[in-house]
């Protein structure tokens, strides 16, 4: 399967602590992008990266947030000194630029904070 | 700004029902609209997507959606509903302000089906 993969799939860290996830895009996409999603609600976009430029980053990506992509294939997002109300869903999509713009989505990562 | 509202958080129908899944958007540009299911513990799948052409859109697993304009909706629908199709759907539309092709999502409509 050459879908989204994303690693890990669960985290649980205590408050204060570093996390880092990562995304593995679908190998020809160039675009790359990471949403949170929290309990009840639908994903809200986090950052975007066209190739390994990130292009746009959202209000919601505090100095703690930092995201890379390296080589403009896999990408990772670091979470500084966690806070609880950092617990979410961290998804990440890929889609291709001058394709269809349809984005797909990887399993995400299920942060918990305790 | 670009927005979607899903007018119901949570539709209960019954096995072989039809499905009717309500969404209004907003936007200042010719929009694209999706509409995504997310499983239980599994990730967003694109269930169709509309982008100018048809107005009628066909996705995967008998679903259907019809974009109008003068409404402003984009409400997906299914003849018949299997209980394999409860999940929680997104009624999505593509920022196209920022040329970066970010999602913008709605809140999301939790699909009940009753045996």
């Amino acid at each position: 399967d050459t879908g989204v993969s994303q690693d890990p799939r669960h985290k649980i860290t205590k408050r204060g602590q570093n996390v880092t996830f990562r995304c593995d895009p679908i190998s020809e996409h160039n675009r790359l992008y990471w949403y949170r999603q929290t309990l009840g609600q639908g994903p809200e976009f986090l950052t975007y990266f066209q190739n390994e430029a990130q292009l746009e980053k959202s209000r919601l990506l505090s100095d703690r947030f930092s995201a890379e992509r390296p080589k403009g294939s896999f990408s990772t997002l670091e979470i500084q000194r966690t806070e609880q109300g950092d617990s979410a869903m961290y998804l990440c999509a890929s889609s291709l630029v001058g394709g269809p713009d349809t984005q797909y989505f990887g399993p995400g990562t299920r942060l918990t904070v305790l | 700004a670009q927005s979607v509202t899903q007018l119901d958080s949570h539709v209960s129908v019954s096995e072989g029902t039809p499905v009717l899944l309500r969404c209004n958007y907003s936007s200042s540009y010719s929009p694209s609209l999706f509409w995504y299911v997310q499983h239980p513990n599994k990730g967003l799948q694109l269930l169709l997507k509309y982008t100018s052409a048809a107005t009628l859109v066909k996705g995967i697993n008998g679903f259907e959606a019809e974009f109008k304009k003068s409404e402003t909706s984009f409400h997906l629908t299914k003849p018949s509903a299997h209980m394999s199709d409860a999940a929680e759907y997104f009624c999505v539309v593509s920022d196209r302000s920022s040329n970066t092709g970010k999602l913008i999502f709605g809140q999301g409509t939790t699909l009940q089906v009753k045996p």
